[in-house]
């Protein structure tokens, strides 16, 4: 069955550094998101994507996010400068249209010292 | 704006008994619906949606929900839960038609079941 895969699954960095999360998504697929997990709070939507470009972000996806398609398979999420508070799991997610349902990746734990 | 409410943050059933975790949503329209379920460690995995027609639906798991455009609900149902089920449950929802695809989610309920 096709999923979503998510490298690494778990990221430690100091505060300040850059990261860079990434993701496959389903091959067919062509809308791509970020989400994120604080510890005990809800998932939260941060970005969409397709056709390349960013079609809809939220307000916590500020200057310091951005994302990109490098190639045909992979979508990254970058932070250029972590902060504490950027600490969550992260997940990837994907679908095939608007009307369909989003797959969702393992997530990558940030933890940002 | 809309939200999606799970007033349960925690369930605790025994196993072999029925399970109901509930989901309200605030939307002007009748959105896209969903249920995920995040065991430990894991990623979120859909259970079920339901898009429009019979608001009865089924999902993996032997898992179902029931969409009530009266009140608003989304609620999850099994007839017999297994220790397996225990995990985390989100309820989710995002504007049907065209425009934005965000999904919002609910903050979830915790689900422990005992032997």
């Amino acid at each position: 069955e096709p999923e979503v895969t998510q490298t690494p699954s778990h990221q430690v960095t100091q505060m300040g550094q850059e990261v860079i999360l990434r993701c496959v998504p389903i091959s067919n697929h062509l809308y791509f998101y970020w989400y994120r997990q604080i510890l005990g709070q809800k998932v939260e939507f941060l970005v969409s994507f397709y056709n390349n470009e960013i079609s809809e972000k939220s307000e916590i996806f500020d200057d310091q996010f951005s994302v990109e398609r490098p190639d045909g398979s992979n979508f990254t999420l970058k932070i250029r400068s972590t902060k504490l508070e950027d600490s969550a799991m992260y997940f990837c997610a994907s679908s095939g249209s608007r009307n369909t349902e989003a797959f969702f990746g393992q997530g990558t734990r940030l933890t940002v010292v | 704006a809309q939200s999606v409410t799970q007033p349960d943050i925690h369930i605790t059933v025994s196993e072999g008994a029925s399970l109901e975790l509930r989901c309200n949503y605030s939307y002007g329209a009748t959105p896209y619906l969903f249920w995920y379920v995040q065991s430990p460690g894991q990623g979120l995995q859909l259970l079920l949606k339901y898009f429009s027609g019979d608001t009865l639906v089924q999902g993996i798991k032997g898992f179902e929900a029931e969409f009530k455009r009266s009140q608003s609900s989304f609620n999850l149902r099994k007839p017999s839960v297994h220790w397996s089920d225990a995990a985390e449950y989100f309820c989710a929802v995002v504007p049907s038609g065209a425009g934005s695809y965000q999904l919002t989610f609910g903050k979830g309920t915790k689900l422990s079941v005992i032997p």
